[in-house]
């Protein structure tokens, strides 16, 4: 497509349940990244992917989190056992270079906002 | 650790106004480049300009300017006869060379402009 897609854009759910977020990166991008925005902050990296490798889960907040992507393409996000502070927006960017220090920008899409009940 | 303040909440300014948002960072890598994101109601962040650590000379875009002062670890954004399209929030990030090799962006918590008519 021509931009970062994530799906669904808004997600209501109960404490406990588990979600899962969507992301379609740009066709060709192979870095994919999740950033986190919770209300009123900054955006929190969670996770970058190299293809459909992970190389650093360092910002994973706990072992409820976990990501996963697949043909260079799609990435999801889920979140297990949904806890309160787990609502925020969670943004998905993807880029042509993974080094950043190479690259323009990201490509970021218009986010999934979670709202744990 | 990476580091990234912007100490203006929220700016208010009516339109054809001059307003600067301030960007201050912190970091001990020598080679790093500095980032202006918008992000408007709907969510998505727009980049705006990405400047390297050896490249000090002001840029500008229009009705856009930067001003990168590297000995006050400054990245100062102006907007010259401000517009009501121009209300969002906008957020300074740093780069961040990561452990597996790859760099992400470190986020400042943003400012928020609105612009009335």
């Amino acid at each position: 497509g021509a931009g970062v897609s994530q799906s669904p854009s808004n997600k209501v759910t109960e404490k406990g349940k588990d979600v899962e977020l969507r992301c379609d990166p740009i066709s060709g991008h192979t870095a994919l990244y999740w950033y986190r925005q919770r209300l009123g902050q900054g955006l929190e990296f969670l996770i970058y992917f190299q293809g459909n490798s992970a190389p650093d889960k360092s910002g994973l907040p706990s072992d409820r989190f976990s990501a996963e992507r697949t043909g260079e393409s799609v990435s999801t996000l889920t979140i297990q056992r949904t806890q309160q502070e787990d609502s925020a927006v969670y943004l998905c960017a993807s880029s042509l270079n993974p080094g950043l220090l190479n690259t323009g920008e990201l490509f970021f899409g218009e986010g999934s906002r979670l709202t744990v009940l | 650790a990476q580091k990234v303040t912007q100490a203006q909440t929220e700016i208010s300014v009516v339109e054809k106004e001059d307003v600067t948002l301030d960007c201050v960072y912190e970091t001990r890598d020598t080679t790093y480049y500095l980032f202006w994101y918008k992000q408007p109601p709907s969510g998505e962040l727009v980049f705006l300009i990405r400047r390297n650590s050896f490249d000090e000379q002001n840029e500008i875009s229009g009705r856009y300017s930067w001003n990168f002062q590297k000995s006050t670890s400054s990245f100062n954004f102006t907007i010259t006869a401000s517009q009501v399209v121009d209300s969002a929030v906008y957020f300074c990030a740093l780069s961040e060379a990561r452990n597996s090799g790859y760099s992400t962006l470190t986020f400042g918590k943003g400012t928020m402009l609105l612009v009335s008519p």
